[in-house]
């Protein structure tokens, strides 16, 4: 059975504070990392998809890396804004359909 | 681009009922994915499918639950004989490869009254 872990569980941050959070997968049979924003009521939305050991990538104020030799990838967040707050999920790719973590919940308070 | 739709966004049945869930993917994907969400609890896959074709439904309880995706039409995601535990969000996604990001569609809210 796969698994993904994702810490902390839930986040709280004040708004500009910097904040970053954790994936671990399963180091064999990689393919790669996905990580999904979620919001309240809307659908996962795609933020990165990483597949080289080593990668590293950026969109805005969010960026992600990856460590595929150690099964564990980062998300950081920086200057929290109170938009961020929302469920950020990673998703495994081996040679299967994508397998979640269970997020984790910011919330970042003005 | 209309993006993965799905209908109903929320569905109420009766224990013993039949649910059909529908899913019309990205155009351009010919890959679908129905995972389901109980409460606190993360996605977890169901089905994986192609046109006319089901390539892993590892994740799917072998009983009351069945998928298909014709090839003219939606994904449909039937499950008869519906019990209170099956009330959960039911999501759909599409990619247009094995191995591209996926697109999900908002949901199907299924509560069993």
């Amino acid at each position: 059975i796969l698994n993904v872990e994702q810490s902390p569980q839930s986040l709280h941050v004040q708004e500009g504070d910097s904040t970053n959070f954790t994936c671990s997968f399963p180091s064999s049979n990689f393919y790669a990392l996905h990580w999904y924003r979620w919001e309240t009521a809307k659908s996962p939305e795609a933020l990165f998809v990483m597949t080289l050991n080593g990668d590293e990538k950026k969109k805005g104020r969010i960026s992600a890396t990856l460590n595929t030799k150690e099964g564990y990838s980062y998300l950081y967040i920086k200057g929290s804004q109170p938009e961020d707050s929302a469920t950020y999920l990673c998703a495994f790719s081996g040679n299967t359909p994508l397998v979640f973590g269970k997020g984790t919940r910011l919330s970042v308070i003005a | 681009n209309a993006g993965v739709m799905q209908n109903p966004r929320h569905l109420v049945r009766r224990r013993g009922q039949e649910a059909r869930l529908r899913c019309s993917p990205m155009k351009g994907h010919s890959h679908v994915y129905w995972y389901r969400q109980l409460p606190e609890e993360g996605l977890k896959f169901m089905v994986y499918l192609q046109k006319e074709n089901i390539i892993d439904e590892s994740g799917m309880p072998k009983e009351r639950f069945s998928a298909e995706f014709p090839k003219e039409g939606p994904s449909i995601l039937r499950i008869q004989q519906v019990v209170r535990g099956d009330s959960a969000a039911y999501f759909c996604a599409s990619s247009p490869g094995t191995f591209d990001g996926y697109t999900f569609g908002s949901g199907t809210r299924l509560t069993v009254v």
